[in-house]
């Protein structure tokens, strides 16, 4: 069964902190992962996708780590903007040359004055 | 300004009537897909289609229908057999279906039950 597996929180903390959210898949077949980020009664936006090596978009971080099946989003400095719903995505292979994407339910972020 | 319109923003249905949804994208993407989405749930696959008069069904497909009869336009209809269709639906599209293809979505429609 394909599954992606995040912790819903809600994580709360103050502006300025550090702080991570994990996410781990069952398909080791899984071919590409992103994160999304879904605001309240909004629809799921790219936030970035997962490259192998790593990769760094301004105050957040993407890991990935294939072996473990585990994909990891660090935000550094948070916002008060930064509040939504962290979306763990993965894409895999489904058959008949198509691909599909399966969604975890999302981390709550709040951060607070 | 491309994207992908979903219409209407609300929509309510009576006890026992089918109602369509619509999506519209106008960024020339090949596969289109439905979702749905209940409150603190992730995303469930309704019906994807990766090229026009061609469709499959999702991990969910079983009270709606849906058509694919031009490239842009991607309509999901809600049968009077989805007992429980209160949720938040929403259409995406990618350029191709391929790995490494994240789904940009259409802004969604919240259906509720008269």
């Amino acid at each position: 069964r394909k599954e992606v597996e995040q912790d819903p929180g809600p994580f709360n903390v103050p502006e300025g902190a550090t702080v991570a959210f994990n996410c781990t898949y069952s398909n080791s077949a899984s071919q590409s992962f992103f994160w999304y980020r879904q605001d309240c009664r909004k629809e799921p936006k790219l936030l970035m996708s997962v490259y192998s090596s790593g990769n760094e978009d301004g105050r957040f971080t993407a890991q990935l780590n294939r072996a473990s099946q585990y994909i990891s989003l660090l935000i550094r400095d948070s916002k008060l903007s930064d509040s939504a719903t962290y979306l763990c995505v993965v894409n895999s292979y489904s058959g008949a040359g198509s691909y599909q994407l399966t969604f975890g339910k999302g981390t709550k972020l709040s951060v607070i004055p | 300004d491309g994207g992908i319109t979903q219409s209407p923003k609300y929509l309510f249905r009576k006890e026992g009537q089918n109602v369509t949804l619509s999506c519209e994208q106008n960024l020339n993407h090949d596969a289109m897909y439905w979702y749905r989405q209940d409150p603190g749930q992730g995303l469930r696959l309704i019906y994807y289609s990766q090229i026009v008069n061609d469709f499959q069904k999702g991990d969910i497909a079983e009270g709606y229908s849906v058509s694919r009869e031009k490239k842009e336009s991607f309509p999901l209809t809600v049968t009077s057999a989805q007992k429980n269709p209160t949720a938040f639906y929403l259409c995406a599209s990618i350029p191709y279906t391929g790995a490494g293809q994240p789904q940009h979505f259409g802004d969604g429609t919240r259906l509720s039950i008269l």
